[in-house]
């Protein structure tokens, strides 16, 4: 069974703060890690799926960095607004046709 | 283009009975996978079909089957159903390599009386 584990498991911060959270995951194999966002009453939305060691993401705000070498990745988010409320859940996939496993996800909450 | 559709959006079981949901993925996507969710849990992964074969199988008891149609829509089946299996079931599609983004549907919340 992998373990993939997120931490914190929950945040709360002030609106124009920034913040990140990490996913750790094992680093024997490495095939993927894709980030979602999980907002209450709604469908997990992906972020990013990173492939390669020393990937580097952004979306707007949001920014991702990977090293598959030590096993984590970091997502940051960058002046935090309300809309940014939400579940941040990260899936490791070890190997090619492999199955996604969730880390149980870090709760952000923003608030004004 | 339209996104992922599961049937029924809610649905309440007594214990005993069985229950089988439906997910329709993507136009173009091969690969339907499920997950279960429950409080306190992430998404636990149940199975995944690529091309009408099991690709993929997570550690749940045989009363949870599944199985994909030629179209790529999938079925999930729960039989027997216990108090435990009360959640959300999302399904999620993808295009099956494994680099490319899931699409999840907006789930099954299944109630086990």
């Amino acid at each position: 069974i992998l373990n993939v584990e997120q931490s914190p498991q929950s945040l709360h911060v002030q609106e124009g703060d920034s913040t990140n959270f990490t996913c750790s995951f094992p680093s024997s194999n490495f095939y993927a890690l894709h980030w979602y966002r999980w907002e209450t009453a709604k469908s997990p939305e992906a972020l990013f799926v990173m492939t390669l060691n020393g990937d580097e993401k952004k979306k707007g705000r949001i920014s991702a960095t990977l090293n598959t070498k030590e096993g984590y990745s970091y997502l940051y988010i960058k002046g935090s607004q309300p809309e940014d409320s939400a579940t941040y859940l990260c899936a490791f996939i070890p190997g090619t046709a492999s199955k996604l496993t969730f880390g149980t996800g870090t709760r952000l909450q923003v608030t004004l | 283009k339209a996104g992922v559709t599961q049937t029924p959006r809610y649905l309440i079981k007594t214990r005993g009975q069985q229950v089988t949901l439906s997910c329709s993925p993507i136009s173009g996507h091969r690969s339907v996978s499920w997950y279960q969710q429950t409080p306190g849990q992430g998404l636990q992964f149940l199975f995944e079909y690529f091309s009408e074969t099991q690709r993929n199988k997570g550690n749940f008891p045989g009363r949870f089957s599944g199985r994909q149609f030629s179209n790529s829509r999938s079925e999930m089946n729960v039989s027997t159903l216990e108090l435990g299996d009360s959640a959300l079931y999302l399904c999620a599609s993808s295009l099956g390599t494994g680099h490319e983004k899931l699409f999840f549907g907006s789930g099954t919340q299944l109630s086990v009386l």
